[in-house]
């Protein structure tokens, strides 16, 4: 059983401030991480999928890194909104060749007005 | 594109009852996915499709969870006969190339199921 975590599991921001938060991986047969974005009521949305170590992928205000060696990806949210509110996922996907992700439970970000 | 597609959005169902769940992926995709979320465990996979057939179902959690894929433009899930614990919000999301683990997957809106 892969273990796939996220921390914390649940964060109140102001908004304008910046925030970030973790997932931490397996860091041996690592193949991909996938960060997915869920707004309440709604469906998963990709955000990113990274594949290299040191990669850092930007869209918007949001960032994320990686770091395969130790097996964590940080998520970066600069100047947070309201709209920024949602569950924050990530998935991993192992080298074991078929296409499974394996998803930690999320990170719950409140942005307060 | 309509994105994926699920259906119903939502059954209210009681125990013991047959229950399908229905999903038509994106055109073209070749992969679709199952996933269970549950407030205990999060997002899990329940089974997965490349190219209509069934490639890992290692998360189906019993005898009582069935899948099939007749076409690249539909599957469904079904529960006979269903229990309290299947309560769950039930995710179809489907991929465009297969296999490549680097794929976005697209999820439906997903079937929010109630077992009294």
């Amino acid at each position: 059983i892969l273990n796939v975590e996220q921390s914390p599991q649940s964060l109140h921001v102001q908004e304008g401030d910046s925030t970030n938060f973790t997932c931490s991986f397996p860091s041996s047969n690592f193949y991909a991480l996938h960060w997915y974005r869920w707004e309440t009521a709604k469906s998963p949305e990709a955000l990113f999928v990274m594949t290299l170590n040191g990669d850092e992928k930007k869209k918007g205000r949001i960032s994320a890194t990686l770091n395969t060696k130790e097996g964590y990806s940080y998520l970066y949210i600069k100047g947070s909104q309201p709209e920024d509110s949602a569950t924050y996922l990530c998935a991993f996907k192992s080298n074991f060749g078929n296409e499974k992700l394996t998803f930690g439970t999320g990170t719950r970000l409140t942005i307060i007005p | 594109d309509a994105g994926v597609i699920q259906s119903p959005r939502h059954e209210v169902t009681e125990m013991g009852q047959e229950v399908t769940l229905r999903c038509k992926p994106i055109s073209g995709h070749n992969s679709l996915f199952w996933y269970r979320q549950t407030m205990m465990r999060g997002l899990e996979l329940l089974i997965y499709f490349n190219n209509n057939v069934p490639i890992d179902d290692s998360g189906m959690p019993e005898d009582r969870f069935s899948a099939k894929m007749p076409n690249a433009s539909f599957s469904t899930l079904k529960i006979q006969p269903s229990e309290p614990r299947d309560s769950a919000v039930y995710f179809c999301a489907s991929s465009p190339l297969g296999g490549l683990g680097t794929d976005t997957q697209y999820f439906g809106p997903g079937t929010r199921l109630t077992v009294l």
